[in-house]
Formats: C-alpha cells, structure tokens, sequence
C-alpha cells in the first residue's frame, strides 16, 4: 500500500494474555520506528530498526515487550502477559533512513487490557 | 527517551485568530518536527526543520528552529476549523541516536 499499514487496528485482551501487533511500512523505507501514546500523553519511544544494523532498544518499558523485523520489512511487537498499564495506542512509522529523516505513521493499534 | 516541554496544553480559539504554540528542550537538537494528529489517525508531518534559525512555511503554517537548538515555535495564520486536532512537536539528534523526543501535544479547538 502507499501508506505504513498496521494490524488489528483495535484490540482488547485479558490481562496475562500475549499480544501481537503488526506493521507494515511504506516500501523501500529501511528504518521502523514504535511508539507508545498513552490516553493524553505524547509519543513515547519503544524500538528503533534501521537496514540490517542491531535495533535500537532502548525504550523497551520492560522485557515483556519485545519486536522484530524480518526481511527488512514487517514488523511485529510483542508483548508478553500484559498488563492494565499496557493499555495505550501503539504507532508504528517508517522513514527513508540514512539519519534523522520525516517519518510517516501508521493509524496505530488501539491496545486495552481488562 | 527525553520528554520536551510544549505549550500551551491546549487552545480554544475562534475562526480567523492566529496561533502559536512551541517547544523547548534541555538539550540541544539538530532536527525539529511539527506533527498534527486527528483522532484515531495517526501524526502527520506538517512541517521539517533541520537548521539552527530556520524558518519554514507551509501554507497557513510557520515554524521555526531556535537559535539556540533547544526550542522550536509553529505559528498557524487565520486559523479554520479543520485545524482542530492535536499538534505534537518532536526533536531529534542523530549524535545520541534516531529516535524522536516527543511533546505532550498542544490541543487545538476552532470555533467557527
């Protein structure tokens, strides 16, 4: 598609549950960003992805939360038993890479945790 | 990741008012962004700036790069109501890494 597409775009677990979320970016863009917003708060980084290079972890909340990149291109978060404070809007962006460049967002997955 | 102070919080204004809200951070940065987020989408980039004093426009939109690398300003003329929606502005230094430091966002309210 000609935008960064992400998947489900709502969804409600319990709590302990997994969850995974996907993200499709803008082809040929090499760097993949998360991000957190939380209900009336900013973005909050998570993982950065850039080429082959070692992903840029530092944001991870916690080491329930982890993601991936296969092939250069779709990206999964996962996170593991999950938790009421979980509850946020996950975006996902995806950028020309090569540094600092505009990053474009997907409409995000609304994650709630009962 | 740093948290950027951005002000105001939010603004009720009426149609035709001009508008300006910024940003400020404690360390310096070499790439500013203005995002405008509308309810359920996600941010879309409105404006880029790269160098310390610059000063772009996008249509009705002007931002600015402070001088001193740690502030940035976005100023919307003649607002209308479509401009409703929730401006977020992100600052970047590649020397500490890619990731970008986010505002809270300023929420935008037009009365027409």
């Amino acid at each position: 598609g000609a935008g960064v597409s992400q998947s489900p775009s709502n969804k409600v677990t319990e709590k302990g549950k997994d969850v995974e979320l996907r993200c499709d970016p803008i082809s040929g863009h090499t760097a993949l960003y998360w991000y957190r917003q939380s209900l009336g708060q900013g973005l909050e980084f998570l993982i950065y992805f850039q080429g082959n290079s070692a992903p840029d972890k530092s944001g991870l909340p916690s080491d329930r939360f982890s993601a991936e990149r296969t092939g250069g291109s779709v990206s999964t978060l996962t996170i593991q038993r999950t938790q009421q404070e979980d509850s946020a809007v996950y975006l996902c962006a995806s950028s020309t890479g090569g540094g600092l460049a505009e990053a474009f967002f997907g409409q995000g997955t609304r994650l709630t945790v009962v | 990741g740093q948290q950027l102070n951005q002000s105001p919080q939010s603004m009720f204004i009426q149609e035709g008012e001009d508008v300006s809200m910024n940003c400020t951070s404690s360390s310096i940065f070499n790439t500013w962004l203005w995002y405008k987020q509308d309810p359920g989408e996600g941010p879309v980039l409105l404006i880029a700036l790269y160098k310390a004093g610059e000063l772009t426009s996008n249509g009705r939109l002007t931002a600015q790069f402070g001088i001193t690398r740690k502030d940035s300003f976005l100023n919307i003329s003649a607002s209308i109501p479509s401009d409703v929606g929730i401006y977020f502005c992100a600052g970047g230094d590649s020397n500490s890494g890619y990731a970008l430091n986010f505002g809270k966002g300023t929420s935008l309210l037009v009365t027409p």
